[in-house]
């Protein structure tokens, strides 16, 4: 099971692009790399996922090396929103579904 | 949509007496996942069905909590019986094969 390392914390300034970097050097080749987003009492939600090179979408993009062993979510232009706790996970396919493994989590705080 | 809907969104109780969380997934979702949340140790996966079928419960802590899922559009989580430190905010999420993960906003517990 693949297991994730992120940093625990970040600050940011509002406007700056914000690079988190997450490191799994046992992913497995059919992994897919997922990354979350968690506001205070409120359950995960789902940022962007990735197998290999660049994805983007509306909010987020991931860069992910060739060898795949790890991952950078990058916020582009943060504001103070966007302030919360973000997880990388891989996924372990199991019985035909992922099993989510979350880790610690990096908690980014954006000031003004 | 109404996303994943998790019922009571909080729930106090006393030490010994039982208690069961319940949780709609998305309509055409076939895993659905169980997660307990704390200070103290994080995001924990205790269960996850995948086509109504368990297939993953050793996160689930003791004896005391059993979880079902009778139909695709029900589950429930039960701890019997309760103590405090089973206080948390537990979550059920749901997705469909390798995609994305849809969180529920949570059932807050505490037993007193």
């Amino acid at each position: 099971l693949a297991k994730t390392t992120q940093p625990i914390s970040m600050d940011s300034y509002e406007g700056q692009e914000v690079n988190i970097t997450c490191s799994h050097n046992n992913i497995a080749t059919n992994d897919y790399i997922t990354w979350y987003q968690q506001f205070p009492s409120q359950g995960p939600r789902f940022i962007i996922q990735g197998y290999k090179t660049k994805v983007t979408n509306e909010v987020a993009s991931l860069f992910i090396p060739a060898d795949r062993k790890s991952s950078t979510l990058s916020l582009p232009r943060v504001s103070l929103s966007d302030t919360a706790v973000y997880y990388c996970l891989v996924g372990d396919w199991t019985s035909g579904t992922y099993k989510y493994i979350f880790g610690t989590g990096t908690r980014l705080k954006v000031l003004a | 949509d109404a996303g994943v809907i998790q019922s009571p969104r909080h729930e106090v109780t006393e030490m010994g007496q039982e208690v069961t969380l319940r949780c709609k997934p998305i309509s055409g979702h076939n895993s659905l996942f169980w997660y307990r949340q704390t200070m103290m140790r994080g995001l924990e996966l205790l269960i996850y069905f995948n086509n109504n079928v368990p297939i993953d419960d050793s996160g689930m802590p003791e004896d005391r909590f059993s979880a079902k899922m009778p139909n695709a559009s029900f589950s429930t989580l039960k701890i019997q019986p309760s103590e405090p430190r089973d206080s948390a905010v537990y979550f059920c999420a749901s997705t469909f094969r390798e995609g994305r993960g849809f969180f529920g906003p949570g059932t807050r517990l505490t037993v007193l």
